[in-house]
């Protein structure tokens, strides 16, 4: 069974700084997605990663995938505090079509 | 706008009363799905439907019950719901097939049961 593990599940930084999130999974797969989720708000998509090395970047977020270690990093480079929100990773198994999620990391930027 | 929709975005009903989420994918998808987000817990996968065919039912209490006209509308089924299925509720439309086959999510019900 495909388990989904990020961490951390909260994380406050201070504005301008670096930090990575880590999505762990647990058996092989061929889709990794982020999403974003404002409080009160639906899922927001922002990656998807479909081969191993892949590297995507949108402003100060920058998301990769190394399929060998089944790790995903989404790092946040000079975080601002609009960048404060839930963080997800999901997952697809190898040849299947469920998608599963991790917990999601709480994000929350200090100024 | 992320093209899919949902009505009503909130909802408080008694254990006994029955009501019905909808949700509408403006996007061309042939896939439609239920989540629910509950406090504290990861996202739960309830129901997946391709092509108007349930695929997918996720070990879902009876008490949820899907229905797909066509594959532009999605509806979720309620009755005789207990306090614990308080959540978000969530539909999600994608395009199976090659490639990403991105979930694309509404805004969510919020449903409160009394």
């Amino acid at each position: 069974e495909l388990k989904v593990e990020q961490n951390p599940l909260f994380l406050s930084m201070q504005e301008g700084k670096n930090y990575t999130i880590y999505c762990n999974y647990s058996t092989t797969s061929d889709r990794l997605y982020w999403y974003r989720q404002d409080p009160g708000k639906s899922l927001e998509s922002l990656f998807v990663l479909l081969s191993n090395g892949a590297v995507k970047q949108e402003g100060r977020l920058m998301a990769s995938l190394d399929t060998k270690a089944r790790l995903s990093t989404l790092h946040i480079t000079a975080a601002v505090h609009d960048l404060s929100a839930t963080y997800f990773c999901a997952v697809v198994e190898e040849y299947g079509n469920k998608l599963v999620f991790g917990a999601g990391t709480i994000l929350r930027v200090k100024s | 706008e992320t093209g899919v929709t949902q009505t009503p975005r909130h909802l408080v009903m008694g254990m006994t009363n029955k009501k019905s989420l909808k949700c509408e994918q403006h996007l061309g998808h042939n896939a439609m799905y239920w989540y629910k987000q509950s406090a504290k817990k990861p996202l739960e996968l309830m129901f997946v439907y391709n092509f108007k065919e349930q695929t997918e039912n996720n070990s879902v209490p009876s008490r949820f019950s899907p229905e797909c006209p066509n594959s532009s509308h999605l509806f979720l089924h309620l009755h005789t719901l207990q306090p614990e299925d308080s959540a978000l509720y969530l539909c999600a439309s994608s395009q199976k097939g090659q490639g990403a086959q991105t979930r694309y999510f509404g805004p969510g019900t919020r449903l409160t049961v009394l």
